[in-house]
């Protein structure tokens, strides 16, 4: 069964640095998907970003990027330029290639963007 | 465009009662839909999926139950509720794998449903 670990359970950073966040999962698979969600206090789980496990290049969606690292299994969040918005409960999920495209969570990471 | 409601948004249950919680989506056909369940403070679990109307998979023993009557409708339900059921309910979607690609493996969630068991 694939796992998802999310080590740090709070962080917060100051407007307008960079923070990131730790995701590392546990598979088998060779051919997977690893996302980031955001849940802000509206409780609305929003896509942040993705990455398919067969693409080197890391995905970057405008301050939002990855690291993601195969062989070590780990998929890390950058924000840069933090914004008071980007306050948030952040997710890892991993989804593996199948047809039923069910997802598995890490247990999230607040983040709190300081003024 | 797609979209995906849930209702009620807000749900006060004494122990014991029945639940009924609803989710539909709009603009999509033949999704794969999802309840996940989300305790406070704490990530998602997944409870059921289902790849078609009638085709409910349970990933976790529980007293609770779903079923999709029509193709883009999901309903979570028990009949006697635990205190233990007390959460933030999730449905989502998505696209089988093979339909569409690129763009459309990601899950879509709805607004989600609170639910407080007294």
């Amino acid at each position: 069964a694939q796992t998802v670990t999310q080590s740090q359970p709070e962080m917060s950073v100051q407007e307008a640095e960079t923070v990131t966040l730790s995701c590392t999962y546990d598979t088998s698979e060779n051919n997977y998907y690893l996302f980031w969600y955001k849940q802000p206090p509206s409780r609305q789980m929003i896509l942040v970003i993705r990455q398919e496990a067969y693409k080197q290049q890391n995905a970057t969606e405008n301050r939002f990027s990855v690291n993601f690292q195969k062989a070590a299994k780990s998929f890390s969040l950058k924000i840069s330029d933090s914004q008071l918005g980007d306050t948030a409960m952040y997710f890892c999920a991993f989804m593996k290639h199948s047809p039923n495209n069910d997802m598995r969570f890490g247990a999230g990471t607040r983040l709190t963007v300081k003024p | 465009s797609q979209t995906i409601h849930q209702w009620p948004a807000t749900l006060v249950q004494p122990v014991g009662s029945p639940l009924s919680l609803e989710c539909t989506v709009e603009g999509t056909s033949n999704p794969n839909l999802y309840w996940y369940r989300q305790a406070a403070g704490r990530g998602l679990q997944l409870l059921f999926y289902s790849v078609g109307i009638g085709q409910i998979s349970s990933e976790v023993p529980q007293n609770l139950s779903a079923s999709r009557p029509q193709d883009r409708q999901f309903i979570l339900s028990s009949k006697k509720l635990l205190l233990s059921d007390s959460g933030f309910y999730l449905c989502a979607w998505s696209l089988t794998l093979g339909l569409a690609g690129g763009s459309y493996n990601e899950q879509f969630f709805g607004p989600g449903t609170r639910l407080t068991v007294l």
